[in-house]
C-alpha cells in the first residue's frame, strides 16, 4: 500500500545543517513535496522536485532524489531558530498536486 | 491575494453532537480537497472536489460525514454524529487546477469529548 516514512524527531544547534529524510513507496508520483508546519498554523508549501530530477536547490534548502531507493531528502542549510517546525514529505501517486500522501511529520527543533 | 479562508478555528462538541465547517478557497481556484489530520500523523485526504463535482470521496467515512461544494466555490464539510475519534484537525486547501500547487487553510481544530 501506499506510505510515506519519515522519523519524529531532529534536533540540530543554530548554524548547522539539518538533514530531514523520507521513503515513499509509489514509484508513479509524479512529484515530491516538502511541507512546513508551524504550531497552529497550515501547511506551507517549501518546496518540491519533479520526479526525473535527483536534486534542487532553492535557497538554504537543497532537496535529493533517489528514486531507485524511493528516498527523499531535506537540507536545510545555517538552521535558523525560525525553522523549527513539523516538515512533512508527500508524495502524488495521482498527480494532481493536492491529493497527497503525507508522512506523519519530523518536528525540527533548533536550539539558539 | 487572499489566502484559503477556514471557519470556526476552534469547536468542542460532545459525542453524537453535529458539527459543520466552512471553507472558502483562493478565488478563482477550481479544485478543493478536505484533509483530517490527526495528532501526531500526516494530513489525510478525506474528499477532493473539481468545481461542485467530487473527483475522489474513497476515504470519507461516508456514514457519518458529508461535504458539499455548492456553486463550485464554498464548501462545507459536515459530520453528524461525530465520535470521539474524529477530534482532528480539518484543513481546507485548493488549487487552481489539477496539476498546479495546493494552498492550505489554516484548519479547523476539532475536540470530540
Amino acid at each position: 500500500g501506499e506510505d510515506v516514512e519519515q522519523s519524529l524527531f531532529l534536533s540540530v544547534r543554530e548554524g548547522d545543517s539539518s538533514v530531514i529524510n523520507c521513503t515513499y513507496t509509489d514509484s508513479s508520483s509524479t512529484y515530491l513535496y516538502w511541507y512546513k508546519q508551524e504550531p497552529g498554523a497550515g501547511l506551507q508549501l517549501l518546496t518540491y522536485i519533479f520526479s526525473n530530477m535527483d536534486m534542487k536547490q532553492d535557497q538554504r534548502l537543497t532537496v535529493l532524489l533517489n528514486k531507485k531507493d524511493k528516498h527523499l531528502s531535506l537540507r536545510i542549510a545555517d538552521t535558523q531558530t525560525g525553522d523549527s517546525a513539523i516538515y512533512f514529505c508527500a508524495e502524488d501517486p495521482g498527480g494532481s498536486q493536492g491529493n497527497l500522501i503525507f508522512g506523519k511529520g519530523t518536528k525540527l527543533s533548533v536550539k539558539p | 491575494e487572499a489566502g484559503v479562508a477556514q471557519s470556526p478555528r476552534y469547536k468542542i462538541i460532545e459525542k453524537r453532537q453535529s458539527v459543520a465547517f466552512w471553507c472558502n478557497p483562493i478565488s478563482g481556484h477550481a479544485t478543493l480537497y478536505w484533509y483530517q489530520q490527526i495528532l501526531g500523523q500526516g494530513p489525510k485526504l478525506l474528499i477532493q472536489f473539481q468545481n461542485n463535482g467530487v473527483v475522489d470521496d474513497s476515504q470519507l467515512p461516508k456514514d457519518r460525514f458529508s461535504a458539499e461544494r455548492l456553486k463550485g466555490v464554498d464548501s462545507t464539510l459536515k459530520i453528524q454524529p461525530a465520535k470521539l475519534e474524529d477530534s482532528a484537525v480539518y484543513l481546507c486547501a485548493s488549487s487552481g487546477h489539477l496539476g498546479t500547487e495546493a494552498f492550505f487553510g489554516q484548519g479547523t481544530r476539532l475536540t470530540v469529548v
